[in-house]
């Protein structure tokens, strides 16, 4: 299992919104660390898409959004295009595993 | 611009070691880390480990200490991670990425290199 944990899969029809969770524990995400979250498409790298838990790197459009809370996390994704489909994780770092860094297991978006 | 090349597939038997490179360019070598993070087929992302460019600092993921190093060379703006006693479930494919600092997200990435252990 992983130290982070977000759903397997979500999906939604083109033009909604869809919010995918990261809940991790006192260890990671409640202790401060920052919350990244990467957009991998099929058979390419991860790609930045929301850093220090709420930051968007430029070229990432304004659709994409991130929060914190507590010991979970939360992408959000506005007006669902096609070219969203793809994998998506969560990254932070844990003090019980000596501060290394964690993935979600990943979720799965799909545009139906 | 901003850009990491990663050495070719390689293909190793059980017990074997592997050496991967990541040639970075675009920006100045030492201002910022490199993390390695690999993925198994259809699985996913894995942290490996983080090294400071500027100081040779190392934060290894627990699971492969003693098993993995993972080095820079200045003079070439190169980083290497090295994997020893391979098993079968060290498959993957296994990409470098810049992160700034240690804690931060890592926002350019390899290609990736394709690592197959089999007998």
């Amino acid at each position: 299992q992983s130290v982070l944990t977000q759903p397997p899969s979500v999906s939604g029809a083109p033009g909604q919104r869809v919010t995918i969770s990261c809940t991790g524990s006192s260890s990671n995400i409640g202790a401060g660390y920052d919350v990244h979250w990467y957009q991998q498409l099929p058979g390419t790298a991860p790609k930045l898409l929301i850093y220090g838990n709420s930051n968007r790197p430029s070229g990432v459009p304004d659709r994409f959004s991130g929060s914190k809370s507590g010991t979970s996390a939360s992408l959000a994704i506005t007006g669902l295009q096609a070219e969203d489909e793809a994998d998506y994780y969560c990254q932070s770092y844990d003090s019980s595993l000596s501060g290394q860094g964690v993935f979600g297991g990943g979720t799965k978006l799909t545009v139906l | 611009q901003v850009q990491l090349v990663q050495s070719g597939a390689e293909v190793k038997k059980p017990g074997a070691s592997v050496k991967v490179s990541c040639k970075a360019s675009g920006y100045t070598f030492t201002s910022y880390g490199i993390s390695w993070v690999r993925q198994a087929p259809g699985q996913g992302l894995e942290w490996m480990g983080w090294i400071s460019a500027y100081n040779g600092n190392t934060n290894y993921a627990q699971k492969l200490q003693g098993r993995v190093t993972m080095t820079t060379d200045t003079s070439t703006s190169t980083a290497y991670m090295e994997l020893r006693s391979l098993r079968s479930d060290d498959t993957a494919v296994y990409y470098c990425a810049i992160t700034y600092y240690y804690g931060s997200g890592s926002d350019y990435w390899g290609q990736g290199t394709l690592v197959t252990v089999s007998s």
